[in-house]
């Protein structure tokens, strides 16, 4: 199964602050790469396909990007609504694979 | 509006069985592969199985050893997961995902999820 590493694990940053994480595959899987935001109690929310188009009705200052093994996740100025839990998934090989996910705070 | 509702979770003994259900409504059910997606609870999230649109094509984790069955009957817009033998680490909030991409197979682009149903096996 394809390794996903999520860093960091947990974050703390504030209203209005550029917010990255990474995720990194243990193998080479193209592009074909998601990004998920999850509120708690709540179903995941697909954000991110394709590594880095987004998806619609999603606000432009979630971005995506990567490609091969390295991929970065990026929220350009923190809302207070995206206090979340953030998963990257890869679909390149079976079985799909999720990271084990960064909790963003607000500080 | 497209709608995933799932039902049939609850409290089982181990060893007992389950049935999930799907109910999608707002989009051609038939033409769109779906997906099982489990998370345990305060853990992160697990791909559990996929079927293709006419069934063709069907996947499982390999942890499940047999023991689930998903189907659909896309005259119903319904979407199946049979859980037999269940252990304490099945467990979970069990989602069914729609596959936003025609001809997807497995968690290519989820664009919609249910609620979830909550699974407990414990004695």
């Amino acid at each position: 199964d394809i390794q996903m590493t999520q860093s960091p694990s947990s974050l703390s940053a504030s209203v209005g602050d550029r917010v990255t994480i990474t995720c990194l595959a243990s193998q080479d899987i193209s592009n074909y790469l998601n990004w998920y935001q999850q509120k708690p109690g709540k179903a995941p929310k697909l954000l991110i396909y394709d590594a880095s188009d987004l998806e619609t009705g999603v606000p432009s200052r979630f971005s995506g990007s990567g490609s091969g093994t390295d991929f970065t996740f990026t929220i350009s100025s923190l809302q207070p609504e995206d206090i979340a839990t953030y998963y990257c998934q890869q679909f390149d090989n079976l079985p799909p694979t999720f990271g084990q996910g960064t909790k963003l705070e607000i500080k | 509006e497209v709608q995933l509702v799932e039902s049939g979770g609850g409290l089982v003994n181990p060893g007992g069985s389950l049935r999930l259900s799907c109910a999608a409504s707002g989009f051609t059910f038939s033409t769109y592969s779906m997906n099982w997606v489990r998370q345990a609870p305060g853990k992160g999230l697990e791909w559990v199985s996929s079927i293709t649109s006419t069934s063709t094509y069907i996947y499982y984790t390999d942890s499940l050893k047999g023991r689930f069955t998903v189907s659909r009957d896309n005259a119903k817009s319904s979407l199946y997961l049979q859980m037999n033998s269940l252990r304490d680490e099945d467990t979970a909030v069990y989602y069914c995902a729609r596959d936003g991409d025609l001809g997807a197979t497995t968690l290519t682009r989820p664009d919609y999820w249910g609620l979830g149903t909550l699974v407990t096996v414990s004695s």
